[in-house]
């Protein structure tokens, strides 16, 4: 099967610029995952999805970021304006615990992002 | 709340020799413990995962991790590194009893192998 899909896999944009990031989870997984990782740290949670609906987005910084996942399908995350302290690799994730009872979340390559 | 701790951000092995890394956890109610790994430029991919059943368990690649409840513990090992083990490694915790349940990265560390 598909693995989780991410694009683009690198940006460099200046600070103040926006950008986007758009993630394909595997076919079937409800639940949709974005994690920030900072150079350094482990992946930090920014939003989750169950379908098309917000389950967790208690650490995304709602005055510059946003996310949406339409039809419980794609999703996309925004930053507007980006800072420079919102480098970092965005990372995608998909799991499907409802209809198979794993735990394991699936991850796509990310996108390296660069504020400068 | 819960958290995970990662003693030594940076490890070194030589190639064939033992390998440890540590993982401690902070949970109040009873955990879902995972190891990932993450090769460069590239996602985390799940080397194996605790969910109350045998306390010591078999991942990938020849790793396993021991669930230890009264040290909070759940270190990896591999009995010989190879130089394709090089990469970060991440304990994460959970309580997973549903999928709406966050999971907590450590910071991760780094493992070198040495020829």
């Amino acid at each position: 099967e598909a693995g989780v899909a991410q694009s683009p896999r690198y940006k460099i944009i200046e600070k103040r610029q926006s950008v986007a990031f758009w993630c394909n989870p595997i076919s079937g997984h409800a639940t949709l995952y974005w994690y920030q990782q900072i150079l350094g740290q482990g992946p930090k949670l920014l939003i989750q999805f169950q379908n098309n609906g917000v389950v967790d987005d208690s650490q995304l910084p709602k005055d510059r970021f946003s996310a949406e996942r339409l039809k419980g399908v794609d999703s996309t995350l925004k930053i507007q304006p980006a800072k420079l302290e919102d480098s970092a690799v965005y990372l995608c994730a998909s799991n499907h615990f409802e209809a198979s009872g794993s735990y394991e979340q699936y991850f796509g390559p990310g996108t390296r992002l660069t504020v400068t | 709340a819960q958290s995970v701790t990662q003693l030594g951000s940076h490890v070194s092995v030589s190639e064939g020799a033992l390998v440890l890394l540590r993982c401690n956890y902070s949970s109040s109610v009873p955990p879902y413990l995972f190891w990932y790994v993450q090769y460069p430029n590239q996602g985390l991919q799940l080397l194996l995962k605790y969910t109350s059943a045998a306390t010591l368990v078999k991942g990938i690649n020849g790793f396993e991790a021991e669930f230890k409840k009264s040290e909070t513990s759940f270190h990896l090992t591999k009995p010989s590194a190879h130089m394709s083990d090089a990469a970060e490694y991440f304990c994460a915790v959970s309580s997973m009893k549903t999928s709406y349940d966050k999971v907590i990265f450590g910071p991760g560390t780094s493992l070198s192998v040495i020829p």
